[in-house]
Formats: C-alpha cells, structure tokens, sequence
C-alpha cells in the first residue's frame, strides 16, 4: 500500500516570499490533515479536511496560510507571504476518518527554512 | 483544554536497558497514539489505544484511563530505537478529530 506523498522534501525561501507543499493522501482515507512542527515541539494541527469539506481549521493563520482539497483527493497548503517564524516542519496525515484515527498514517513532511 | 505531558523530555540509554517513557493527560480521550519519529524522516504510527495493552516485537504500550496515563516500554533496546516517541490523544465529545500531541520524548540508545 503505498504511504501519504508530500513534496517537496525540503524548500528554502526568503521572507515574504510564497510556497506551496502538496499532499497525496492513501486511497480512500477520507479525512486529511496539515500538522505544523516546530522544532523541538510536537505537531499543531493546522486544517482537517473530511472529503473536500474543512472540518477544522481554528489553528490556521487564514491571512497567510490557505489550504484546500478540490477534489477530496490530494491537498495544497500554501503559505503567502511567509514569515521567518514560519519554519517548521509541515506534515500531512490521512485517515479513513471513522472515529479515534483508525488508519492513522503521516507523509515523511516538507522542511521549510524562511531565511 | 487537553493538555498531553510527556517525560522524561530526553533519555540516553545503554543497548540492552529496558526503556519507559511515559505521557499523561489531563481529559477524557477516546484513544492515544504512540508515534516515532525518526531525524528528518516522517512519523509512524506504532500503537492505537483505547484500553488495556498492545504488544509489538519488543514494544509494549499500555494505558490507564482512569488514572489518564499511558506508557510505553521498549525491552532490550537498540541504537535503531533511537528517534523521538511522541504520544497523541484523541479528545473524546465529537469534533474534529486531530490529534493533540505531546512534545516528545528524544531517546538516544548507545551502543
């Protein structure tokens, strides 16, 4: 069964600038996730999409950060313009979405540097 | 708001030691995660708990919900047990379902 695919794997821009990472989740999980992780932190969630529906999004900076799932199939997140505290980690995760993460399972992440 | 605290923050251990790291937390959960991750790599998954004990190899993991703990021991560790374990509920009461992590746990096992 392949993994959940992210691109790219590292990226390394200036401030102000923008950036987008993709995510391609397992066949069939439903729900989709955007974690950011802060070095030494653990990951915060950022967006939950259900299909091509946000569930949540309250963790999300919405003046610079937007994300969305057209077709309830692979997600992009993108950050514009970015900030230097907005190096992180960020991470995509897929699950069938039935109740308590049941096929929990996460991309290897994109690490951001915003120098 | 739930809060997961993990200890000890970090741990270097001898190969062959028995390994406990713990994480409590602070509300009703509907199960806990124990995730690895290793340096510049992604995130796997290694248990999914609501009740009782798993056991994996030489992973056993196990969880208290009354007392709102969970351990995770590892049995004659490894240098490749090396990595950040990280524990992660799932809040019980419906809503969104992303889980709240823990800062993790950065073992070290020398050799």
């Amino acid at each position: 069964e392949a993994g959940v695919a992210q691109s790219p794997r590292y990226k390394i821009i200036e401030k102000r600038q923008s950036v987008a990472f993709w995510c391609n989740p397992i066949s069939g999980h439903a729900t989709l996730y955007w974690y950011q992780q802060i070095l030494g932190q653990g990951p915060k969630l950022l967006i939950q999409f259900q299909n091509n529906g946000v569930v949540d999004d309250s963790q999300l900076p919405k003046d610079r950060f937007s994300a969305e799932r057209l077709k309830g199939v692979d997600s992009t997140l993108k950050i514009q313009p970015a900030k230097l505290e907005d190096s992180a980690v960020y991470l995509c995760a897929s699950s069938l979405g039935l109740p308590w993460g049941y096929g929990y399972t996460f991309g290897s992440g994109t690490r951001l540097t915003v120098v | 708001k739930n809060e997961v605290e993990q200890s000890p923050q970090n741990l270097t251990a001898q190969e062959g030691e028995f390994i406990t790291i713990n994480c409590s937390y602070s509300v009703g959960i509907s199960a806990l995660h124990w995730l690895q991750q290793h340096p510049g790599g992604g995130i796997v998954s290694l248990f999914m708990l609501s009740s009782g004990k798993k056991k994996h190899g030489r992973l056993i993991a196990t969880i208290n919900i009354q007392e709102k703990h969970s351990s995770l021991h590892i049995t004659a560790s490894h240098p490749r047990d090396s990595a950040v374990y990280i524990c992660a509920v799932f809040y019980s009461g419906g809503g969104a379902d992303g889980l709240t992590f823990g800062k993790g746990t950065h073992l070290i096992i020398q050799p």
